[in-house]
């Protein structure tokens, strides 16, 4: 059974950047591919970007500019960096285990809420 | 830009069959990759069906998924009160982005 479980802070103000890691026990970070989802209230899910078993990344394009995931195989923890946020960004976020590539996400976290306003 | 539609929202009553579409924009799609996800409020979402018609272990048989062209289909039969739910498509474009449907709200009267 792999477990995730996102953390960070919930609110964050404009401008500022965003930051959550995910911790993964059960499995390691060093296979498959692992990424992060989001969901803004009341719209559909947004596909982020991922980290895979090589430390290779890939991220959504409309997000590209502004986005950065990173990994700690010593802690098993994968993070992202969402830089220069706007309320456009506030959303529930979702760490997954995506058994990729092209593949599906099989394992989630529960998601946070983080919120962007002054 | 490359989208998946799918209709808002879907009803039925408990014991019928209903199905979801999620209509790709023409050929930006790679159709062989796509996965549907149910999601209860507040919780995190399930993966019901990947690659067009496979069901992860542990999935009702109840669940089935299909292609015709550039249209992907969901269909749940024997309804259930449990399965009220959002749904959401997803698959891949040729560029390896990553695209998700907006959703269909499945009410069970």
């Amino acid at each position: 059974q792999v477990q995730l479980q996102e953390s960070g802070p919930g609110l964050v103000k404009p401008s500022e950047t965003l930051s959550l890691t995910c911790s993964v026990s059960g499995g390691s970070i060093t296979t498959y591919y692992w990424s992060w989802i989001r969901q803004p209230p009341g719209k559909a899910l947004e596909w982020i970007g991922y980290i895979n078993y090589l430390g290779s990344t890939d991220y959504n394009p409309s997000l590209k500019s502004r986005v950065t995931i990173s990994r700690d195989t010593s802690k098993n923890q994968f993070s992202l960096n969402l830089s220069s946020v706007t309320a456009a960004d506030t959303a529930v976020y979702y760490c997954a285990r995506d058994r990729g590539p092209h593949s599906y996400f099989d394992w989630w976290g529960q998601g946070t809420l983080v919120t962007v306003s002054s | 830009h490359s989208a998946l539609t799918q209709p808002a929202s879907v009803s039925g009553s408990p014991g019928q069959s209903i199905t979801i579409s999620c209509t790709g924009t023409g050929s930006d799609f790679n159709y062989y990759y796509v996965s549907w996800y149910q999601k209860h409020p507040g919780k995190a979402p399930k993966v019901m069906i990947y690659e067009v018609t496979n069901r992860p272990s542990g999935v009702s048989k109840r669940f089935s998924g299909s292609k015709s062209g550039n249209t992907a289909s969901l269909t749940i039969s024997g309804l259930q009160a449990e399965d009220e739910a959002d749904y959401y498509c997803s698959s891949y474009t040729f560029t390896n982005t990553l695209v998700f449907g907006g959703g269909t709200k499945l009410t069970v009267l």
